[in-house]
């Protein structure tokens, strides 16, 4: 089964907006990352999250880690119409890494 | 461009048939991953390769199989195919050192 579970699905939000998406997960992991895809592209890698970490931020990317409830969010700030994509979180435990079926974000002009 | 490269970009065959799937990976990474993305399945981790040997497997049909040459390129070798193997197949490097993922541009799998 997935270890990594997005939610929402999809979401639509207006330009400017700020965007965040949740990642759930099932087993201890060593680190948590988030990637994005646009349409038929491969992933991009955004953000990485040890497990020893709570919150980390890259630009407009902000992500944090609660291991004790296994979730993961990430909030874009600032939506751009170019942040339309999916995202995808991956849960990482020794050398295996699991793909969630990610969030599909569209950013309304 | 993520330097992970991938031939072809799209493969038509037919049921029954068998491919190869090439990926060249990031001058100096050992690590290659394949995934398989479909959209009912989401993104699924195949198996990993470093440095020529085996190193995870995940998902991977027994039709399916892997290598990775001495010079680090990999090939992911698709059999028997069935109409479900329709998807999007990515490959991935790291180095040693990395913990993210470097992803190629995928191979699109249309089997008809």
């Amino acid at each position: 089964s997935q270890q990594g579970e997005e939610d929402p699905q999809a979401l639509s939000i207006q330009e400017g907006e700020n965007a965040t998406m949740n990642c759930s997960y099932k087993t201890s992991i060593n680190n948590l990352q988030w990637y994005r895809q646009n349409s038929g592209r491969g992933l991009v890698h955004l953000i990485l999250i040890r497990s020893n970490e709570r919150e980390k931020h890259s630009g407009r990317l902000r992500v944090t880690l609660d291991t004790s409830k296994k979730s993961s969010s990430l909030l874009i700030t600032a939506s751009r119409a170019a942040d339309t994509a999916s995202y995808f979180c991956a849960a990482t435990k020794n050398d295996k890494i699991i793909f969630g079926k990610g969030t599909r974000l569209h950013i309304l002009p | 461009d993520s330097g992970v490269t991938q031939t072809p970009k799209h493969l038509i065959t037919a049921t029954g048939q068998r491919v190869t799937l090439r990926c060249s990976p990031r001058s100096g990474d050992l690590s290659v991953y394949w995934y398989q993305q479909s959209l009912d399945q989401g993104l699924q981790f195949l198996i990993q390769y470093y440095n020529g040997e085996e190193r995870a497997k995940g998902n991977i049909l027994e039709r399916f199989s892997a290598q990775q040459f001495p010079d680090l390129h990999s090939e992911l070798n698709l059999s028997s195919l069935e109409l479900g193997d329709s998807a999007l197949y990515f490959c991935a490097s790291n180095g040693e050192m990395d913990l993210e993922q470097y992803f190629g541009p995928g191979t699109r799998l249309t089997v008809t």
